[in-house]
Order: structure tokens, then sequence, then C-alpha cells
């Protein structure tokens, strides 16, 4: 089946530090989302990805989808201490366009 | 808006008691997923529906879990009996069919403990 990898799978940066998670598909992928997991809460949508190659920004946030569109990226700039959590990438299983193949999961831990 | 909501928060419960985790999607969405979060094994869709129709439950670890969603606002995902592996959090999330693949809103999960 299809499977969807994520390194690493713990990062701990220094608050003002860069961090970046690597998201790599089996297959090649119709699209990307990432989601955002606080310690104790539940993952939550932050982007979609569609287009081969495409780069969108959200403030110190920045998701790549690669141009085989079976990997991807998330980079964050300057972490700040609210940016801890798990960060999981997810693409769609394939011939569904609902179900979700979750990545592991990478947790980043600031250290103020 | 109300987003998924899940109940009870937490659980705590012996061996070979019966389970019963509950889910109230969004309203108007028309999808429906539980998923099972452990640290050894991350998270783990167990079942989704679709429509209220169970379209693939081939992640339910075994007999002893069962899903139900007898309308489009009420969802239960029951274990009987239980036992201390299936102690993790429990997700329900939901979506509505939109665009190249829908986004999925996940409830605060269920904590449950199986002494």
């Amino acid at each position: 089946g299809q499977q969807v990898m994520q390194i690493p799978q713990y990062q701990h940066v220094q608050e003002g530090e860069d961090f970046t998670t690597y998201c790599n598909s089996s297959t090649t992928l119709s699209n990307i989302q990432w989601y955002k997991q606080r310690p104790g809460g539940h993952p939550v949508f932050l982007i979609q990805l569609v287009k081969s190659g495409e780069v969108k920004k959200q403030k110190r946030l920045t998701f790549q989808f690669g141009e085989a569109k079976k990997n991807s990226s998330l980079h964050i700039t300057a972490t700040q201490t609210t940016d801890v959590g798990t960060y999981f990438c997810a693409g769609p299983e394939k011939g569904s366009a609902r179900q979700l193949t979750f990545g592991s999961g990478t947790q980043l831990t600031v250290l103020p | 808006d109300a987003g998924v909501i899940q109940s009870p928060r937490h659980e705590v419960t012996e061996m070979g008691q019966e389970v019963t985790l509950r889910c109230k999607p969004i309203s108007g969405h028309n999808s429906l997923f539980w998923y099972r979060q452990t640290m050894m094994r991350g998270l783990e869709l167990l079942i989704y529906f679709n429509n209220n129709v169970p379209i693939d439950d081939s992640g339910m670890p075994e007999d002893r879990f069962s899903a139900k969603m007898p309308n489009a606002s009420f969802s239960t995902l029951k274990i009987q009996p239980s036992e201390p592996r299936d102690s993790a959090v429990y997700f329900c999330a939901s979506s509505q069919a939109r665009g190249v693949t829908d986004t999925q809103y996940f409830g605060p999960g269920t904590r449950l403990t199986v002494l």
C-alpha cells in the first residue's frame, strides 16, 4: 500500500533557529496536505499543495511540493515556542478523494 | 461554528468492559473518519463513512471493534471487550466534498485507558 514517510521523527531547536521537516511518498500524489498537532491537542489543517513545484507561505512557514509530486517539505524560519508540536504531512489514498494517508509526523521542540 | 464534537474526552475502564465513543461531525460534512493514535503506531485510520455508509473498514483491528453511523450527525465506535492494548487517543474527523482532496477537521479526541 501507499506509504508516506517523514523525517526527522524528532527535532529539538533553540528558539530563533530554523526548522525543516521532509515528507516522502512511495507513490505520486495528486496533492499533499499539512497538519499541526499541539501537545495534548488534535491535528489541525495548515495547508494543501496541488501543483508540481508549488511553494506556499504562511508567515514564517514555507511549504513546498516537489516537482515529481512525491515529496514535500515544511520550513519554519526563526522558530518560536508557539511552533511546538507535531507536524504531519498527508496524501490522498490512491483512488480516493477523501481518505488520507498520514505520515509518521515530526515532533518539534523549541527550547527558549 | 461548532467543530467536531467527541465524548467522552477521557475514559478509564477495566479490561473486558465495553467502551463506546461518540462523535458528532460538523454539520453539512458528508464524510466521517475514526482514527487511533498511539506513540508506537502513530495516526491510524480505523474506518471511514461517506454519506453514513461505511466505505473502508480495513483499518479496524479486529472483531472487537465496530462502528456505526445511524445518521448524518452521529457516529459511534464501540470496543467490546476492551483490552489494555486498546489504550490510545481516538479521534473522529469529518470533511465535506470539495476540490481536489477534502480537508479533514478533527475533534478533540477521546483518551482511552484500559486497565
